[in-house]
Formats: C-alpha cells, sequence, structure tokens
C-alpha cells in the first residue's frame, strides 16, 4: 500500500486529455513539492514534472502539474501514443523521514 | 550528458549478500545527494536510501533499514549499496538516481536515473 494514492489507470482517445491525481496528507503533499515521473515499458524513470508545476527542458507543454493542499494533478493534454506508461508521483515525508511514491497509474491510449 | 551507470547485480541465494555500484560522470558528483530507488517486477517505485553529498548522513527506508547500507567514494564519483541478509522482497530492478533542489524546503526531486541493475533473490 503506497503512501500516495493514484489511480491505477486512466485512458482517453488520441488527442484527448486525461489527468491523474496524487492524494498524501499534510506531511507530505501538503508541506512539500510534488515531482512526477514518466516510466515508458522496459525503460528507467524520467523526470516530467517538479517543484508542482515545472517543467524540465524537453518536456513538451501538453503536460502539466498542479497542487492544492495534499493533492496534485498531472494533466496531459493532446495525448498521443508514444505517452502510454506508468505515471508515478513522489515527495518526500516529513513525518516518515522518507521519500514516497504513489503507486503508479498506467495511461492507455485508445 | 549526466550519466549513472549501476552495476553488480545478479541472482543471490537468501541470506547472501551483494553489493551494487552506481557510476557517475558530468556532473559535481561531490555537490549532490544520491539515492537508490527500486521496483520489484510489475510493481511500483520504491524509495530505499540516500546519503548527502559528503556521506556524512544517511537515511534508509524501514524494509531496508539495519540489512543494507548506502556509501559513496567522492574521489571515484561513485555511490554504492551494501545489501545484507538479502530476502525474496529484495526482488527487484535498483536504481541510481541524483537529488537536484533543496530538501530542507521540501523543493528536491530526482533529475536523473540510470538505467537500473536486477537484483534477484532466489535458493
Amino acid at each position: 500500500q503506497s503512501v500516495l494514492t493514484q489511480p491505477p489507470s486512466v485512458s482517453a482517445a488520441p488527442g484527448q486529455r486525461v489527468t491523474i491525481s496524487c492524494s498524501g496528507r499534510s506531511s507530505n503533499i501538503g508541506n512539500n513539492y510534488v515531482s512526477w515521473y514518466q516510466q515508458l515499458p522496459g525503460t528507467a524513470p524520467r523526470l516530467l514534472i517538479y517543484d508542482n508545476d515545472r517543467r524540465p527542458s524537453g518536456i513538451p507543454d501538453r503536460f502539466s502539474g498542479s497542487k492544492s493542499g495534499a493533492s496534485a494533478t498531472l494533466a496531459i493534454t493532446g495525448l498521443q501514443t508514444g505517452d502510454e506508461a506508468q505515471y508515478y508521483c513522489g515527495t518526500s515525508d516529513n513525518s516518515l523521514g522518507a521519500w514516497v511514491f504513489g503507486g503508479g497509474t498506467k495511461v492507455t491510449v485508445l | 550528458q549526466v550519466q549513472l551507470v549501476e552495476s553488480g547485480g545478479g541472482v543471490v541465494q537468501p541470506g547472501r549478500s551483494m553489493r551494487l555500484s552506481c557510476t557517475t560522470s558530468r556532473f559535481v558528483f561531490s555537490s549532490y545527494v544520491m539515492h537508490w530507488v527500486r521496483q520489484a517486477p510489475g510493481k511500483g517505485l520504491e524509495w530505499v536510501a540516500d546519503i548527502s553529498s559528503d556521506g556524512g548522513k544517511t537515511n534508509y527506508a524501514d524494509s531496508v533499514r539495519g540489512r543494507f547500507i548506502i556509501s559513496r567514494d567522492n574521489s571515484k564519483n561513485t555511490v554504492y549499496l551494501q545489501m545484507n541478509s538479502l530476502r525474496a522482497g529484495d526482488t527487484a530492478m535498483y536504481f541510481c538516481t541524483r537529488e537536484q533542489g533543496i530538501a530542507l524546503v521540501g523543493t528536491a526531486y530526482f533529475d536523473y536515473w540510470g538505467q537500473g541493475t536486477q537484483v534477484t533473490v532466489s535458493s
């Protein structure tokens, strides 16, 4: 059972928009910044979003992040077949003294 | 381009030990906190351990504390994970990752990851 809660899967047609939620508590998301990672099949995770809503260079603006209270959201617009992957949220937890991740969400392009 | 290359994985019997290495290049290794993150087959990411830039401070997940030791050699740009008393539940892909940002103010994140090294604990 992961400390951060994500839906196991989301799906949409090409060109559509999907959102992935990440729910935590005050000790983690509520008081720390959230990052998001994309993991394509058979590869290492890749940083997608950091500091809640910032994109590293090279990440298209189709990917966006937001945070409100103890929850965060990743949105993907203009969905493409290449976006099919697992997506993880992560942050630090002040009570646990540890890094925590969500359980991951599989994005499927219909 | 920043590089992190893990090595040392393989098949090991329960109760035995194994040491993983992560050799890095193209950044000032001694300035960064480094982490190990693992992923069991078909499962999500699990943080394992981290080590401060000078090696003086370490943190561990409850699942490995007392069995695993993270260390680093800044002269070799390498971080290690010594894994003792291995269990079947430790079977996973182990990733080395670099921390960016400032953890003390809650802005840290993992900006570069290695390709991973597979550890299988089986008799």
